[in-house]
């Protein structure tokens, strides 16, 4: 299966700071890349699917690139909802895998 | 909208068997296919399986096969997950999702609200 490894696993940072979180692939996933953000206690909610494209209602501060095996998360200026986890997730093969996350904390 | 409701809290002892359901509303149910993911605690992600609501086939990550059985009821617009043999380490929060577009290959979007499985003796 497809392991995804995101890095880092906590990322520290004050609102308004622009947030730059990392997915790596096992293997190349052409642009099948999604991302998450998952708040205490809620379900995850899809921010960017395709690597690039964000998903309805999603603020225009979050941007997704990369392709193949590399892919980043990017937040320009981090809002207080903003800090959460966040995973990735790839749609090229079964199963289905999910990135370990990456917590935005509260500097 | 769309909107995905699941079943409620569960406490199970070990060896017992659980069944969660997630009744949809506001499209096409056999339009979408639908998955299950799990979420241990303080843990990642783990996708369990996809149902088609149109025809019930369903497909099951390997580590849950034999265990789990998926199926759906088109009157009520609802899908159902049953899982076997608890052990404790199936103790996690299980999520349905929706397809995103359709395609049965697709991102999960939207998700239910979960419900937490409990096995303990």
């Amino acid at each position: 299966e497809i392991v995804l490894t995101q890095s880092p696993a906590t990322l520290s940072l004050s609102p308004g700071e622009r947030a730059t979180l990392s997915c790596r692939a096992s293997q190349s996933v052409s642009s099948y890349l999604a991302w998450y953000q998952q708040k205490p206690g809620q379900a995850p909610r899809l921010l960017i699917y395709d690597a690039s494209n964000r998903a309805t209602g999603i603020p225009a501060r979050f941007s997704g690139g990369g392709s193949g095996t590399d892919f980043t998360l990017t937040i320009s200026s981090l809002e207080r909802e903003d800090f959460a986890v966040y995973y990735c997730q790839q749609r090229s093969d079964w199963p289905r895998t999910f990135g370990r996350g990456t917590r935005v904390e509260f500097k | 909208q769309v909107k995905l409701v699941q079943s409620g809290a569960e406490v199970k002892k070990p060896g017992a068997s659980v069944k969660v359901s997630c009744k949809a509303s506001g499209y096409a149910f056999t339009s979408y296919h639908m998955y299950w993911v799990r979420q241990a605690p303080g843990q990642g992600l783990e996708w369990m399986g996809i149902i088609n609501p149109s025809g019930g086939s369903a497909a099951y990550a390997q580590k849950f096969q034999g265990r789990v059985i998926m199926t759906r009821d088109t009157s009520t617009s609802t899908v159902y997950m049953e899982l076997r043999s608890l052990s404790s380490e199936d103790t996690a929060v299980y999520y349905c999702a929706r397809d995103h577009d359709g395609s049965g290959a697709s991102w999960f979007d939207p998700w239910g609200q979960g419900t937490l499985v409990v096995v303990s003796s």
